[in-house]
C-alpha cells in the first residue's frame, strides 16, 4: 500500500519559473515530511522538511506548503535554475526511538529549460 | 564529518559470488539504514539498525545479510543474488528517535550489477 502519493511524474519548467511539486499522504501518525533531491548517480539530499504545527517554511528558493486537514504538502522551487533539473522525492515518517523509517513518494523528474 | 561514505562506488558479481558493501558515518548518529533503489524509482527499506541492534528487516531475502559492527559502521553481505537484485544500494544514517531528530543523511551509493 502506497502511503504517500507524489505527482506530476516529471515536469519541465522555463528557467525563472516555478516548479511545483505534490504530495498527499494517507498515515496520520506522519509528523515529519522531508523533500529529497537527487542527482543521476548519487544518493539522495536532504533539500527541507516540515513538521505539520507549521503550515509554511521556506528556505531560499525553496518553500514547502503543509495543509494538515487535507494531508497534502508540497515544494516550490522559485525561480528556477538549470541546476534544479534532478528528480525530487517527498517522504514522510513517524518514529518513536529506535531509528525512523521514511516513507518515499514515487519521484517528480524536474527539468528546468534555458 | 557531516558524510555517509559508500564502498565500492561500482560492484560487478556473479551470481555464485560473495561480496560486501561497506558503510561508515562519524556524525555519531545511533540508527543507519540500507536502502535499495531502482532506475527511477524511490528507495525502498531493506534494513534498519538502530544502537547497533536490527530493528526493521523489511522481508528481504536471507541473501542479503546486514551487520552492524559498531556505531559507525554498516556492512551487507551478499551472496547467490539473482540479475534481479542490480540496483544502486544506499547507506544512510539518522540520530535514533526523538522528535527532533529525523533527517536522514544519505551516502552515495553502491552502484551493483549481478551477472
Amino acid at each position: 500500500q502506497q502511503q504517500v502519493k507524489q505527482s506530476p511524474q516529471s515536469l519541465i519548467v522555463q528557467k525563472g519559473g516555478i516548479s511545483i511539486i505534490n504530495c498527499a499522504y494517507e498515515n496520520t501518525a506522519f509528523d515529519y515530511f522531508p523533500w529529497y533531491q537527487q542527482f543521476p548517480g548519487k544518493g539522495p539530499a536532504l533539500l527541507i522538511a516540515i513538521r505539520p504545527d507549521v503550515s509554511e517554511k521556506k528556505e531560499g528558493r525553496f518553500t514547502i506548503s503543509f495543509n494538515k486537514s487535507a494531508k497534502q504538502f508540497s515544494l516550490h522551487i522559485m525561480d528556477s535554475q538549470p541546476g534544479d533539473s534532478a528528480t525530487y522525492f517527498c517522504a514522510a515518517s513517524s518514529g518513536r526511538g529506535g531509528g525512523n523509517k521514511l516513507t518515499f513518494g514515487t519521484g517528480t523528474q524536474l527539468k528546468v529549460e534555458l | 564529518d557531516t558524510e555517509v561514505t559508500q564502498t565500492p562506488k561500482h560492484l560487478v558479481m556473479g551470481m555464485t559470488n560473495k561480496k560486501s558493501l561497506k558503510c561508515e558515518q562519524h556524525m555519531g548518529h545511533r540508527a543507519m539504514y540500507w536502502y535499495k533503489q531502482k532506475a527511477k524509482k524511490p528507495p525502498e527499506l531493506m534494513f534498519v539498525y538502530s544502537y547497533e541492534k536490527l530493528s526493521i528487516n523489511e522481508s528481504v531475502p536471507s541473501r542479503f545479510s546486514p551487520e552492524c559492527p559498531n556505531s559507525s559502521l554498516l556492512n551487507l553481505h551478499l551472496h547467490a543474488l539473482q540479475p534481479e537484485d542490480s540496483a544502486l544500494y544506499l547507506c544512510a544514517s539518522s540520530q535514533a528517535g526523538g522528535l527532533a531528530n529525523y533527517g536522514y543523511t544519505f551516502g552515495s551509493g553502491t552502484r551493483l550489477t549481478v551477472v
